[in-house]
Parts: C-alpha cells; structure tokens; sequence
C-alpha cells in the first residue's frame, strides 16, 4: 500500500503564482521523518527539508514553506512568488522505523511546471 | 560537498545481459541505496546496504542483485536483463540511516532492448 501520497500529478503555474504541493502519509509510529526532494530536469534529487514527527512548528526557508499537520497526516509545500527555475518533480519521502529506518519511501512525485 | 557518482548517465544493453551500474560515494557514508524511478510510480528501493558486506532488500528486489566490498562503492548488478527493466536507476547514499538526509547521484538511464 501507498504510504506517502501525492495526489498531484502535475501543476501548471505562471511566474510569480504561488503553488502548494500536497503530501499525506500514513503510518502506525509515533517517530518518524518526513523529507521534501527537489527532482530538476537534470535529474539529481536535492534535499530540500527534513521534519520530524514531534516537531509540527511549520517552516519557511526563503520562498519555500512548509506546513506539517499530524492531525490530517500532511506534510504540505508552498512555493511562494514561483519562479521558472522552481520547475522541477517534487517528491515527498517518509522514513519510519517499524519499516526499517533505512527505507525512505517515496511519494509518486509532483510535476511543477512555471511559464513565464 | 557531498559527491554520488553513478558510472554511466545512459546505457543500452541486449536482453540478457549482466548489466553492472556503480555507484561510489565520496563522504564515508554508511548507508548506500538503489532505487529504480518510473514515471507515475516515484522512487521504488531495490536494495539498500546499512555497511560493507551487509545488504537489505527493498520493495522490488526480484531480477536485481547487489555487491558492496568497499564502503564507498555499491553496485547494481541486473543479472540477466529484460525489457521491463528499462528505467532510471538512482542511486543515494546517507550518513546514518534515513533519518538524515540522502544524497543522490545524477541517474543511470538504462534501456534494455
């Protein structure tokens, strides 16, 4: 079964249009992390965040946020004020320990597409 | 900074083939990771390895072997190719399990024919 969902396939924004991608999870521990990667046309996946599961305080980095809710299991990302070179896949990651905590198990990823 | 090398970007191999993809990390990491990408289904682990000689399997293992003599060095070994085998393979490295963040490398696009 899926553990992470990103219902989004893809969305299409144009410069300046703030976008949020959905993240929900699901999982049966108390501990957990949960992680954003940035996957750009080149194909490295970057780390963007990382969050803990006793840690909901949400965060913002720059133009990027992030909204953590243990109550509707979601890990949600806004980019603000988009920018082209904001057009990547977006995946979010879980890792729990009953899983083995060497086991990230990723979402199906988010296309972001940013048009001038 | 953190370097993951994977040893080619693109690979054509015939049905049937052994196919060796390598990956070699240059931070002293413990953890190294394969993963295969397809579009519409993410990231999928084939196997991970937590130290040198030690090797787990992950959630599509079957057709995939792996091999880690070296603790910088983790290679993906398809021991005869098929078709449904093309895809993406990434591979990452992290200093202690999943708890820290991974670093990948730029991807191996293999086409199996």
């Amino acid at each position: 079964a899926q553990k992470v969902t990103q219902a989004q396939t893809e969305i299409s924004v144009v410069e300046k249009e703030d976008v949020t991608l959905d993240c929900v999870y699901e999982t049966r521990d108390t501990t957990y992390y949960l992680f954003w990667y940035k996957q750009p046309p080149s194909g490295e996946l970057v780390f963007l965040i990382r969050r803990n599961s006793f840690d909901e305080q949400n965060e913002i980095s720059g133009r990027y946020s992030w909204n953590f809710q243990k109550s509707t299991s979601s890990f949600n990302f806004t980019i603000t004020a988009s920018q082209v070179v904001d057009s990547a896949v977006y995946f979010c990651a879980l890792s729990e320990p009953t899983d083995s905590w060497g086991k990230l198990q990723f979402g199906a990823g988010t296309q972001v597409v940013v048009t001038p | 900074d953190v370097k993951v090398t994977q040893s080619s970007r693109y690979l054509v191999k015939r049905t049937g083939e052994k196919v060796f993809l390598e990956c070699v990390q240059d931070m002293d990491h413990e953890n190294m990771f394969w993963y295969r990408q397809d579009p519409g289904l993410g990231l999928r682990l084939i196997y991970f390895s937590y130290d040198v000689k030690m090797k787990e399997k992950g959630d599509i293992p079957e057709g995939y072997s792996v091999s880690r003599e070296k603790k910088e060095r983790f290679s993906l070994i398809l021991e005869s190719a098929s078709t449904n085998q093309t895809s993406m393979y990434l591979c990452a490295s992290s200093l202690n399990w999943a708890i820290y963040e991974a670093f990948f490398g730029q991807g191996t696009r293999l086409t199996v024919v």
